[in-house]
């Protein structure tokens, strides 16, 4: 099946610092999502992506859809304190399909 | 909008019984929902695909028989864990795709999840 390589695992960063994370998959899905989980809760949607090479932003993420549509990164930019938790980046082949999920970035900010 | 409900939030249950989880959109019809198992520490991982009004599409290795799924209206899926045992313990998802969404657009939304523990 499809398999998606997220990276980093883990992030430690100062308050202030950008992040950058990505995702790359052994096959071409056709749309790209980034979300974000907090301990106990159900992931929420930050960004999505539909284009092969689409630039999309959202206050401070900006997400990307590799033009080889098998990777994606996401950025944040002046990283707060809120900006913890777990992203993960998911994949879908389009229509109805369920979602494939990388394995999830930890994003620890140290004030 | 797009906001997605999941009754209980959490389960204790004793072994060998059934526990039925709810999934419900709320302010948007759903004629798909899926149903995602997430284990301490991982991520996660679709089980099944609801469609309204069908019979549910398993992924491989998920037991249709123990993860029963009934999607009898456009709002609301069901997911009743058969014979609950210990190791059946996990966080539980569901996302629903809003019946409006056309061409490539697939963004899921998600529930806040129910956490079932099985003694």
């Amino acid at each position: 099946g499809q398999q998606l390589n997220q990276s980093p695992q883990s992030m430690f960063i100062q308050e202030g610092e950008d992040v950058s994370m990505n995702c790359t998959s052994s096959s071409i899905f056709n749309t790209w999502l980034w979300y974000k989980q907090d301990p106990g809760e159900g992931p929420v949607l930050l960004i999505a992506l539909y284009k092969a090479g689409e630039l999309t932003s959202n206050g401070r993420l900006t997400a990307q859809f590799g033009i080889t549509r098998k990777d994606s990164f996401l950025n944040i930019s002046a990283s707060i304190p809120s900006d913890v938790g777990i992203y993960f980046c998911a994949g879908s082949g389009g229509g109805a399909d369920g979602l494939t999920f990388g394995k999830g970035t930890h994003l620890i900010i140290q004030p | 909008g797009a906001v997605v409900s999941q009754h209980p939030s959490r389960v204790i249950c004793k072994s060998g019984t059934s526990v039925k989880i709810e999934c419900r959109s709320l302010d948007f019809q759903a004629t798909t929902m899926f149903w995602y198992r997430q284990f301490p520490k991982q991520s996660l991982m679709l089980m099944a695909t609801s469609n309204e009004g069908s019979k549910a599409t398993y992924e491989q290795g998920v037991e249709k028989d123990k993860f029963l799924i009934n999607h009898a209206s456009l709002t609301l899926s069901t997911l009743t864990v058969t014979s609950a045992h210990p190791e059946d313990s996990s966080f539980y998802i569901c996302s629903a795709r809003d019946a409006a969404g056309t061409g490539n657009y697939n963004e899921q939304f998600f529930g806040p999840g129910t956490r079932l523990t099985v003694l």
